[in-house]
C-alpha cells in the first residue's frame, strides 16, 4: 500500500523560504522508474505542478518557478524534500506530493498540506 | 493560463453522459501520454485515466479517455451525483525545457 504525506509550515512570511518534506511508504524512490513529484493548488484555482525527481536523481522544474525550487531525495528515510525561496503571498496553497510511474501518471497522492503566506 | 485547454465547466442530469475535453499541441498532448484526474471537494486529486485511455483498478468502466492529435477527451457515462468534482487533464510537455503541463480544470455538475 502506497502512501504520502506532505509536512511543514503552515504559515510562512513573505521572502522567507519554505522547506516540506514529503515522507512515503509502500515503495523505493532508489526502484527503477519511480518518481516523487510536488503539485501545488492555489485557493479555488487549478493544479500547478512544481517539480519532480526520479529514481536516478534526474530532477525537472517547472520552467516559471525553476529560479525558487529544488528538489532532493532521502532513500535511506523515504523522503522528498522541496524549498522554495522568496515566499510570496501569490504562492498561498495547498501543496501536494504524489508518486510517478515513469514521469506519465501520479497515481498515488498524498493529502496536501496548505501553506499561507502572510505576515 | 494553462497550456492544456479544458473547458470550465460542463452538467448534464444524472444517467446522462459527458465528455470533457482537453486540448494541447504536439509537444504536449500531440507525442505523450494523457492522463486525468478527478477532484472531489475538499479532497486530494485522484487518477482516474493514463496512458490516454487505460483505467487503473478499482475505477469503474463509466469513465473512458481516448487521445486523437493534439486533443484528449474523458466520457464519463451514467452519471451519479457523486461524479460532480474538477476534472483535471495532465501530460508532459516535450519543449525545451521538459515539464508536466495541467489543464486548467474542469467543473462537472450533476443536475
Amino acid at each position: 500500500q502506497i502512501t504520502l504525506k506532505e509536512s511543514g509550515p503552515t504559515l510562512v512570511k513573505p521572502t522567507q523560504t519554505l522547506t516540506l518534506t514529503c515522507t512515503f511508504s509502500g515503495f523505493s524512490l532508489s526502484t527503477s522508474g519511480v518518481g516523487v513529484g510536488w503539485i501545488r493548488q492555489p485557493p479555488g484555482k487549478a493544479l500547478e505542478w512544481l517539480a519532480l525527481i526520479y529514481w536516478d536523481d534526474d530532477k525537472r522544474y517547472s520552467p516559471s518557478l525553476k529560479s525558487r525550487l529544488t528538489i532532493t531525495k532521502d532513500t535511506s528515510k523515504n523522503q522528498v524534500v522541496l524549498t522554495m525561496t522568496n515566499m510570496d503571498p501569490v504562492d498561498t496553497a495547498t501543496y501536494y506530493c504524489a508518486h510517478s510511474s515513469l514521469g506519465i501518471l501520479f497515481d498515488y497522492w498524498g493529502q496536501g498540506t496548505l501553506v499561507t503566506v502572510s505576515s | 493560463q494553462s497550456v492544456l485547454t479544458q473547458p470550465p465547466s460542463v452538467s448534464a442530469a444524472p444517467g446522462q453522459k459527458v465528455t470533457i475535453s482537453c486540448s494541447g499541441s504536439s509537444s504536449n498532448i500531440g507525442n505523450n501520454y494523457v492522463s486525468w484526474y478527478q477532484q472531489l471537494p475538499g479532497t486530494a486529486p485522484k487518477l482516474l485515466i493514463y496512458e490516454n485511455n487505460k483505467r487503473p483498478s478499482g475505477i469503474p468502466d463509466r469513465f473512458s479517455g481516448s487521445k486523437s492529435g493534439t486533443s484528449a477527451t474523458l466520457g464519463i457515462t451514467g452519471l451519479q451525483t457523486g461524479d460532480e468534482a474538477d476534472y483535471y487533464c495532465g501530460t508532459w510537455d516535450s519543449s525545451l525545457s521538459a515539464n508536466w503541463v495541467f489543464g486548467g480544470g474542469t467543473k462537472l455538475t450533476v443536475l
